[in-house]
């Protein structure tokens, strides 16, 4: 069964990057089927989307995130990872990673998701 | 970019009553749409895939329809596990926008 787990620093102060990594277990990074990616919640907030990326390093990012964002592969340790620099208060959210699905050559749905990580950026 | 709208925001149900949330899409995205469920302080579950198809292991109850730009998620029967808060998310094209989300609760 594959599952995913978020780590990083839980605390990040403002202006500076964050950066988390997701595990993934049970199942390779490298298979052809599936993009991998990450998604936030601020606190009592919905869902946004910030990017994926599939094993070959081809990445797709969220517009509104793309000039602060950089999502890597590291198949050798069967993770990826996410660096999100500049940030501020309005950063602060627990961070997904989830894997996504290849279908007709592009991305599909996510599933399975990690548990999350709460990252506050504060001084 | 196409924007993604949820109606209502929020509703509140009676245990057993059926239940109809609505998803639009700013522009057609033919049947890209996922559906998640979110119980509160859980993780994201994915319900309904390509509109429609019911994820393996997910009540039967739950059912997923529309196409183009228009969608709905129905709880033939709400059940009190049901409350949580449901997003659908589009993945025709980057970027993979999820709507606002619509709570459910028990009345």
């Amino acid at each position: 069964q594959l599952q995913l787990q978020e780590s990083g620093p839980g605390l990040v102060k403002p202006s500076e990057t964050l950066s988390l990594t997701c595990t993934v277990s049970g199942g390779s990074i490298s298979s052809s089927s599936y993009y991998w990616g990450w998604i936030r919640q601020p606190p009592g907030k919905g869902l946004e989307w910030i990017g994926s990326i599939y094993y070959s390093g081809s990445t797709y990012y969220n517009p509104s995130l793309k000039s602060r964002v950089t999502i890597s592969v590291d198949t050798s340790k069967n993770q990826f990872s996410l660096k999100l620099s500049s940030v501020t208060a309005a950063d602060t959210a627990v961070y997904y990673c989830a894997r996504g699905l290849t279908i007709f050559g592009g991305h599909g749905w996510f599933d399975p998701w990690g548990q999350g990580t709460l990252v506050t950026v504060s001084s | 970019d196409i924007q993604m709208t949820q109606s209502p925001s929020s509703l509140s149900a009676s245990v057993g009553d059926r239940v109809t949330i609505t998803c639009r899409a700013s522009q057609g995205i033919s049947n890209y749409l996922a559906w998640y469920q979110q119980k509160p302080g859980k993780v994201p579950k994915l319900l309904i895939y390509a509109a429609s198809t019911l994820q393996s292991g997910v009540p039967s109850r739950f059912s997923g329809s529309g196409s183009g730009t228009d969608f709905t998620l129905t709880i033939s029967s709400l059940q009190p596990e049901d409350v949580a808060t449901y997003y659908c998310q589009k993945y025709n094209s980057a970027p993979f926008t999820f709507g606002p989300g619509t709570k459910v609760d028990i009345k």
